[in-house]
């Protein structure tokens, strides 16, 4: 059972844009910074958003973070072949003294 | 450019006891807010975060795994290790090890990962 909930699965076609939320609580979310990690089948994840709402070098600007009180979203617009994977959510817990993180869900591009 | 490399045993017996050494580059474990952590992920499943080492020594463990879990750094050889106890065949996961600053505050490099199964 993960701290923070997000949806196992979300799928589009291409060009479409995908939402995936991530909803914590108090001593995650809602007081620390949300972080995104993209993961392609068998390989390591990725940073794609940290702080919420920025992008490492690289990450193309179709990839955006926001984030609303206990809740964080990412969003991924013109969606691509290459962006079919699962994506993690990921914050700190004050509770916990440490990192969490969502059960991650599988981007399907149709 | 920053690397790390996670080595150790693909194999371990039930209650044995796992050592993982995560060699890195790029980077020194004495400058100021630099950390690597630990992490793993069992196969079809989501991340886990098992500990946190910083560059002052401080070190985080995962409440649910603190008892069997042990994290050092070797600044001279740029490694950590983690060591866990008493495993189990519920281990058994791809373990990473990973980058971390307190500026940027999240898992910014990423080994690799080592893939370790708990089986007699």
């Amino acid at each position: 059972q993960s701290v923070l909930t997000q949806p196992p699965s979300a799928s589009g076609s291409p060009g479409q844009r995908v939402t995936i939320s991530c909803s914590g609580s108090n001593s995650n979310i809602g007081s620390n910074y949300v972080y995104w990690y993209l993961q392609l089948p068998g390989t390591a994840p990725k940073l794609l958003i940290y702080r919420d709402n920025q992008r490492p070098s690289g990450v193309p600007d179709r990839f955006s973070g926001s984030k609303s009180g206990t809740s964080a979203s990412l969003a991924i617009s013109g969606l691509r072949s290459e962006d079919e994977a699962d994506y993690y959510c990921s914050t700190w817990d004050d509770s916990l003294r440490g990192p969490v993180f969502g059960g991650g869900t599988k981007l399907t591009v149709l | 450019q920053i690397t790390l490399k996670e080595s150790g045993p693909t194999l371990v017996k039930p209650r044995q006891t796992l050592t993982l050494t995560c060699t890195f580059s790029g980077f020194s474990l004495s400058t100021s807010g630099v950390g690597v952590g630990w992490l793993r992920q069992p196969p079809g499943k989501a991340l886990e975060w098992l500990a946190l080492i910083f560059w002052d020594d401080d070190k985080r463990y995962s409440p649910s795994l603190k008892n069997r879990l042990a994290i050092t750094k070797d600044t001279s050889k740029n490694q950590v290790v983690l060591t866990m106890t008493d495993m189990d065949p519920v281990d058994t996961a791809t373990y990473y090890c990973a980058h971390r600053t307190t500026v940027v505050r999240a898992f910014d490099y990423w080994g690799q990962g080592t893939l370790v199964t708990v089986s007699s």
